[in-house]
């Protein structure tokens, strides 16, 4: 079965400072990965997403994220971190079937420090 | 395109009431989502339609909660009877691309039970 880890419930930066959130998947074939952000009172965006090819992808708002896969990750990363991102953000694991439907982690609440 | 449209945005309803939440997903997509959240539970997958058919309601709490997707462009979730417990934001997506898994979220509607 599929599975979504996000070990970190809670994390805090400074501005300006880089940053790093952690996910790991379980999937026997190759996933299909994303991560989405959630801003309070909002719903989720998708950030960014890995189907195939490049391991290292782009997103939206400067963020990007690699998938490795003899270590099941997909981390999210960011050089420098504005003010404006702090949101929770969600990793989630697709298998690419047609019900299009996905596992979510159970998310990591960023806060930004100025 | 307007995205997923969600009604109401809020909703504040007494105990035993009925409530129906409304969902019109993106034009052309074909699979869409029911999603609850809450600080306790975090996301939670309630039912997911696939060209207007019910695939997976597992995740549906309990008989209380029905939903019913009459065509390609509207859907609802209904409660009733209405609980305390089911005070939560309930998120719509959709997903169109067969097989691409990203889903894209409503603004949701917050759901409060007195």
């Amino acid at each position: 079965a599929q599975s979504v880890t996000q070990p970190d419930i809670h994390i805090t930066v400074s501005e300006g400072a880089s940053l790093e959130l952690r996910c790991n998947y379980s999937y026997g074939a190759t996933p299909y990965l994303f991560w989405y952000v959630q801003s309070p009172g909002q719903g989720l965006q998708l950030l960014l997403k890995y189907f195939s090819g490049d391991t290292l992808v782009q997103g939206i708002k400067g963020f990007e994220a690699e998938f490795k896969r003899s270590q099941s990750s997909f981390n999210l990363r960011k050089p420098s971190v504005h003010w404006s991102d702090a949101a929770e953000y969600f990793c989630a694991v697709g298998n690419g079937g047609a019900t299009n439907k996905l596992i979510f982690g159970t998310g990591t609440l960023l806060a930004v420090q100025p | 395109d307007a995205g997923v449209i969600q009604s109401p945005r809020h909703e504040v309803t007494e105990m035993g009431q009925e409530v129906t939440l409304r969902c019109k997903p993106i034009s052309g997509h074909n699979s869409l989502f029911w999603y609850r959240q809450t600080m306790m539970r975090g996301l939670e997958l309630l039912i997911y339609f696939n060209n207007n058919v019910p695939i997976d309601d597992s995740g549906m709490p309990e008989d209380r909660f029905s939903a019913k997707m009459p065509n390609a462009s509207f859907s609802t979730l209904k409660i009733q009877p209405s609980e305390p417990r089911d005070s939560a934001v309930y998120f719509c997506a959709s997903s169109g691309d067969r097989g691409s898994n990203e889903q894209y979220f409503g603004p949701g509607t917050r759901l409060t039970v007195t």
